[in-house]
């Protein structure tokens, strides 16, 4: 199983981003696909999930109405979306996804530097 | 969702074990048996170790052991290595389709 991210990204104040994330070695379907954000020295927060035999997504509250997050089955690719940037954005931001409940597989990460 | 409470640091000999804990909530950790621990070595992205509370994926050392005790689990590591020095990290599912995890927890291995 590989995630292979998108790279790194330098935004300005109120634009927005989009990483993609290719799966490979598994059926894409089956599970469903997260986004995680490390900030600098920070720790790890689940961003959202999305199905991605039917689209539906959960967001966490903290990103909700800024986030979105899709699955395109015809390319096996999932994609964050993250908008409204502000400095606090600045991070690393990983696709997983695995088993239930779960991160068992991730991408290498992409890093989004949000800076004017 | 708050996160979960994880202590920030905590160091061990080798050979020594160590326990890193992770309390929560009824509405997290202890509501439901899905607690998972991932190891995170710097510039990396983080590895899982434990899923399910006590669960160890093909590949991960024996050393490495989950438990569960009402709002708190734990994640023990017997024998302690140098390799173990990294960041620990815990997940629970907390209902409705969300995740949360703890802030963190830096190994040191003395």
């Amino acid at each position: 199983v590989q995630l292979v991210q998108s790279g790194a990204e330098v935004k300005k104040p109120g634009a927005s981003v989009k990483i993609s994330c290719k799966f490979s070695g598994y059926t894409f379907t089956d599970y469903y696909i997260h986004w995680v954000q490390q900030a600098p020295g920070k720790g790890l927060e689940w961003m959202g999930l999305v199905d991605p035999e039917d689209g539906e997504t959960i967001y966490a509250a903290k990103f909700q109405g800024r986030v979105t997050i899709t699955a395109d089955t015809s390319t096996d690719t999932g994609y964050m979306e993250l908008s409204s940037l502000r400095s606090e954005d600045t991070a690393v931001y990983y696709c997983a996804t695995g088993i239930p409940n779960t991160f068992e597989y991730w991408g290498q990460g992409a890093l989004v530097a949000v800076s004017s | 969702q708050s996160a979960l409470t994880q202590p920030r640091s905590v160091s061990g000999s080798p050979g020594q074990p160590v326990t890193l804990s992770c309390t929560g909530t009824s509405s997290d950790v202890g509501g439901y048996n899905y607690v998972s621990w991932y190891q995170q070595l710097p510039g990396k992205a983080p590895k899982l170790l434990i899923y399910d509370v006590s669960k160890r994926p093909s590949g991960v050392p024996g050393r490495f052991s989950g438990s569960k005790s009402g709002n708190t689990a734990s994640l023990t590591i017997s024998g302690l290595q140098a390799e173990d020095e990294a960041d620990y990290y815990c997940c629970s599912y907390a209902g409705s389709y969300t995740l949360v995890f703890g802030g963190g927890t830096k190994l040191t291995v003395l």
